[in-house]
């Protein structure tokens, strides 16, 4: 079975500087998912990557999906208090997705920003 | 457009007892997925649903199931409950596709229900 190790496991920043989180599979990516999770809450959705070499930007953060490393990084610039919380990367095993939403996580990441 | 909803947002119950969480999905969804989430396994994947069908299982006993109704809105029961089935158990929709090749879809999260189990 595919598994995802995310590291660093946790990440304490001062407000301002960049950083990255990286995610490696053990199998094949056919489709890497990033989360951000609040403690005891849903997962909200950042980026979703598919094909290798891809790149993605929303606001700050950016993806990027190594597929012959099979291997994911998560790159926040100039880090803010709202980044804070857990990054999750997922991903589904099967090739065409057809693992019916069964997504495979990391263990997590847990960001700390301080002001 | 309404997220995906989730009840109740909490529960406590005893060692013995069975319980039932329910879904709605966003509007138009037809696929759910459970999951379950502890301190020490992290997300794990219990089953998905789509147009009233199990598509999909996890390695979770038996004790856990999940039906789906007409409307795309599921419950996932638990009998038995024991002490480590203490976790927050989310679930998910996507669109769904019928057969063929399924590209990949991403999965909108609800904020989970809370289950102690003392």
């Amino acid at each position: 079975s595919q598994e995802l190790e995310q590291s660093p496991q946790s990440l304490i920043v001062q407000e301002g500087k960049n950083l990255t989180i990286n995610c490696t599979s053990s199998k094949t990516l056919y489709g890497l998912y990033w989360y951000k999770q609040k403690y005891g809450e849903g997962l909200i959705f950042l980026m979703m990557l598919q094909k290798g070499g891809e790149e993605k930007s929303h606001e700050k953060i950016t993806a990027k999906l190594d597929e012959k490393k099979q291997q994911s990084s998560l790159h926040i610039t100039a880090s803010q208090p709202s980044h804070a919380g857990i990054y999750l990367c997922g991903a589904d095993g099967a090739p065409g997705g057809t693992s019916y939403g069964k997504l495979t996580f990391g263990q997590g990441t847990i960001l700390t920003v301080h002001p | 457009k309404a997220g995906v909803t989730q009840t109740p947002r909490y529960l406590i119950k005893t060692r013995g007892q069975q319980v039932t969480l329910s879904c709605s999905p966003i509007s138009g969804h037809r696929s759910v997925s459970w999951y379950q989430q502890t301190p020490g396994q992290g997300l794990q994947f219990l089953f998905e649903y789509f147009s009233e069908t199990q598509r999909n299982k996890g390695n979770f006993p038996g004790r856990f199931s999940g039906r789906q109704f007409s409307n795309s809105r599921s419950e996932m029961n638990v009998s038995t409950l024991e002490l480590g089935d203490s976790a927050l158990y989310l679930c998910a929709s996507s669109p769904g596709r019928t057969g063929g090749s399924v590209s990949n879809e991403k999965l909108f999260f609800g904020s989970g229900t809370q289950l102690s189990v003392l």
